[in-house]
């Protein structure tokens, strides 16, 4: 089975820009993650989804990131305006009801300039 | 509020040893507690959980303890190889219906040949 999909891997952007992530869960699971990993504030969670539902944007920094699922099989997050601090690697992950271990994707890291 | 703590130094250690990496956590009663393992420029990967009433859980040669008292978990990689390089992250888990995870900042673990 293919994991996690996420594009794209790379992305570099002018501050100020409109960024779009995407990803593409494991078919057949129920809940989706977005995280961010910088070197100063490690792994953290932004946002997940149950059942396509948004169940917690308590991690979402500020009104300039949105996340979206429209189907089980797709995710964005996205960031506009983009500021120099948004750099970092954002992560997406899944996960079943009936598991707790989550499955990450190999991540997007963006720059903003 | 939540705090989450790894072995703040990297563990550089001889093939064949043991490496034992420890999480201690404050403020917090997790249900369950993960470990991942994140090599550079990937996404982290589950590799165990262990449930507030389990002891100790095994698999293959990583052994994990769970000591809510002392509010610590202890991973140890037995006879390990230069392959184990990388970083090991705890994640809590609330064991809630809301499937959050949150994470250590991790240690990275280095085997020389």
């Amino acid at each position: 089975d293919a994991g996690v999909i996420q594009s794209p891997r790379h992305e570099v952007t002018e501050m100020g820009q409109e960024v779009t992530l995407r990803c593409k869960p494991i078919s057949g699971h129920n809940s989706l993650f977005w995280y961010r990993q910088t070197m100063m504030r490690g792994l953290e969670l932004l946002i997940y989804f149950n059942n396509n539902v948004p169940i917690d944007d308590s991690g979402m920094p500020e009104d300039r990131f949105s996340a979206k699922m429209p189907n089980a099989s797709f995710s964005t997050l996205k960031i506009q305006p983009s500021e120099p601090r948004d750099s970092a690697v954002y992560f997406c992950a899944s996960g079943r009801d009936r598991g707790r271990e989550q499955y990450f994707g190999p991540g997007t890291r963006l720059t903003v300039t | 509020s939540q705090k989450i703590e790894q072995n703040s130094e990297a563990l550089n250690i001889q093939e064949g040893k043991t490496a034992t990496l420890t999480c201690n956590y404050t403020n917090y009663s997790p249900a369950y507690l993960q470990w991942y393992r994140q090599d550079p420029g990937r996404g982290p990967v589950f590799l165990l959980l262990i449930r507030e009433n389990e002891k100790e859980k095994r698999k293959e040669r990583l052994k994990v303890t769970f000591d809510t008292t002392l509010k610590q978990s202890l991973f140890h990689i037995t006879a390990s190889q230069p392959a184990d390089s990388a970083t090991y992250l705890c994640a809590l888990d609330s064991g809630s219906n809301d499937y959050k995870l949150s994470f250590g900042a991790g240690t990275t673990v280095t085997v020389r040949a």
